[in-house]
């Protein structure tokens, strides 16, 4: 069964750092591209970031709202994903998903959620 | 950025009957070397990670059933629910997954009269 399941997250205040990750299982993680969304009652499903794989140099790519503060990682060896968040917001209240980018077809797994509560 | 806007924002619709939610996208996300709309549909239900149903606008994802579907081309995509039934209510969101920033719609929520 292909898994990917998320740990981190919980209350943070405003400027604090948060690290999410997430481990995949039942499939083979180094050949994906992977990201993370993020869901807020207010404005929905909002893409975060993404790290590509090895061929392509993990390259990394970032929502501007996210740029700069955020950086996503991955340890192939680990099947290991991880979000580290700096200078976090208010805004970034959420829950965070990590999401297996499939080959053209969109998000087609997904962790359970992991819920960043950004608060004084 | 590619705006994906979705109608309507919500809608009500009978047990059994056919519920239509509409996407549009400010540009086109039709990827050329392949050419498919790169363009997806994800249902949404309280307490779970969202689900994909459809991808490249019309595909249904394996195990989704076959009351969902996708269509649509160039920058208007419609999902279509037949014969809707009670475990349908949920928000709806396209996503398009063209270009970066990969973008969603705002979402529609479905609710079962």
């Amino acid at each position: 069964e292909e898994k990917l399941v998320q740990s981190g997250g919980g209350l943070v205040q405003p400027g604090g750092s948060l690290r999410l990750s997430c481990v995949v299982s039942g499939f083979t993680f180094r050949i994906h591209f992977m990201d993370w969304v993020r869901q807020t009652p207010g404005k929905g499903l909002e893409w975060v970031g993404r790290i590509k794989d090895k061929p392509n140099d993990y390259g990394t790519d970032y929502a501007a709202s996210v740029k700069g503060r955020f950086t996503i990682s991955r340890d192939d060896s680990k099947n290991l994903l991880s979000l580290q968040m700096n200078g976090l917001k208010t805004e970034d209240t959420a829950m965070y998903y990590c999401v297996r980018a499939g080959y053209g077809k969109g998000y087609d797994r997904w962790g359970q959620g992991t819920l960043v509560t950004v608060s004084s | 950025d590619v705006v994906m806007i979705q109608s309507p924002d919500s809608l009500a619709v009978s047990l059994g009957e056919r519920a239509t939610i509409n996407c549009r996208s400010s540009q086109n996300v039709l990827y050329r070397p392949d050419g498919n709309e790169y363009l997806s549909w994800y249902q949404l239900k309280p307490g779970q990670p969202p689900k994909l149903l459809v991808y490249w606008a019309s595909t249904r994802e394996p195990g989704v059933p076959d009351r969902f579907s996708g269509s649509g081309s160039g920058t208007d995509f419609t999902l279509t629910i037949n014969r809707v039934q009670a475990e349908d209510a949920a928000v709806y969101y396209c996503e398009q997954y063209y270009s970066s920033p990969y973008t969603f719609g705002q979402g529609t929520r479905l609710e079962i009269k």
